[in-house]
C-alpha cells in the first residue's frame, strides 16, 4: 500500500491567514493526488484533483501543487467557511489511500 | 443532478455480514471511465477507501480487507452493493458511496452510520 502522511494534524489560524497543508506519499504517485474538505457531520467535498485542478465551484483561494511524493494545499486567505478538516488522497496505484486529515481551527 | 444514497442496517452484530446498497441517479455506470465505490470513516478517525467497481466490471479492493469484501453492480437498477463479512466493532463507521471518474471520487453520498455491537 502507498501510505499518505499529512502535516500538521491540527492547524490554528485566523481569518485572512495564508494556510499550507502538506501531504507526503511513501512512493511516487506522479500527480494523482486529490484534496477534500470535510465539515462536521458531512460528507467530504472534492476540492482539487490531479494535484492542482480545482473542482467545479471551488473558490480560487484554494490551490494545489507538487509532484512525485510531496504535495501542498494552500488557502491564500482563510475565510470563515474554510474552517474544516482537509484530507489528501492518492489515486495512482490500483488501490486508493487517504492521509489522516488536517483540522483547520480558529485561532 | 447527481445523487448517491446509501441504505442498509444501522446495527449489526459481531461476526455478521454487512450488506450496503448504493442507489444513484444522474449518471450511468455504463459510461466509460465511471466507477462507484465505498469509503468509510470511523468516528473521529481518518477516511479509509474500501472498494470500487468500474463500468466494465473491473473491481478493486483495499488489500487489508480483500478477503472480506465483495462489490457488485446492477446497472439496470442504478445500484452498487457492498458486502463485508465477519464484522467487528472496529468496523463501526460511516460508510460513504462515492462516484469515481477516471479515478477521482467526485460525488459522495450523505453516508450511513453502521454500528457493530452485540
Amino acid at each position: 500500500d502507498i501510505q499518505m502522511t499529512q502535516s500538521p494534524s491540527t492547524l490554528s489560524a485566523s481569518v485572512g491567514d495564508r494556510v499550507t497543508i502538506t501531504c507526503r506519499a511513501s512512493q511516487s504517485i506522479s500527480y494523482f493526488l486529490a484534496w477534500f474538505q470535510q465539515k462536521p457531520g458531512k460528507a467530504p467535498k472534492l476540492l482539487i484533483y490531479k494535484t492542482s485542478t480545482l473542482a467545479s465551484g471551488v473558490p480560487s483561494r484554494f490551490s494545489g501543487s507538487g509532484s512525485g511524493t510531496e504535495f501542498t494545499l494552500t488557502i491564500s486567505s482563510l475565510q470563515p467557511d474554510d474552517f474544516a478538516t482537509y484530507h489528501c488522497q492518492q489515486y495512482n496505484s490500483f488501490t486508493w489511500t487517504f492521509g489522516q486529515g488536517t483540522k483547520v481551527e480558529i485561532k | 443532478q447527481i445523487t448517491l444514497k446509501e441504505s442498509g442496517p444501522t446495527l449489526v452484530k459481531p461476526t455478521q455480514t454487512l450488506t450496503l446498497t448504493c442507489t444513484f441517479s444522474g449518471f450511468s455506470l455504463s459510461t466509460s471511465g465511471v466507477g462507484v465505490g465505498w469509503i468509510r470513516q470511523p468516528p473521529g478517525k481518518a477516511l479509509e477507501w474500501l472498494a470500487l467497481i468500474y463500468w466494465d466490471d473491473d473491481k478493486r479492493y483495499t488489500p487489508s480487507l480483500k478477503s472480506s469484501l465483495t462489490i457488485t453492480k446492477d446497472t439496470s437498477k442504478n445500484q452498487v452493493i457492498l458486502t463485508l463479512t465477519n464484522m467487528d466493532p472496529v468496523h463501526t463507521a460511516t460508510y460513504y458511496c462515492v462516484r469515481h471518474v477516471r479515478g477521482v471520487p467526485d460525488y459522495w453520498g450523505q453516508g450511513a452510520l453502521v454500528t457493530v455491537s452485540s
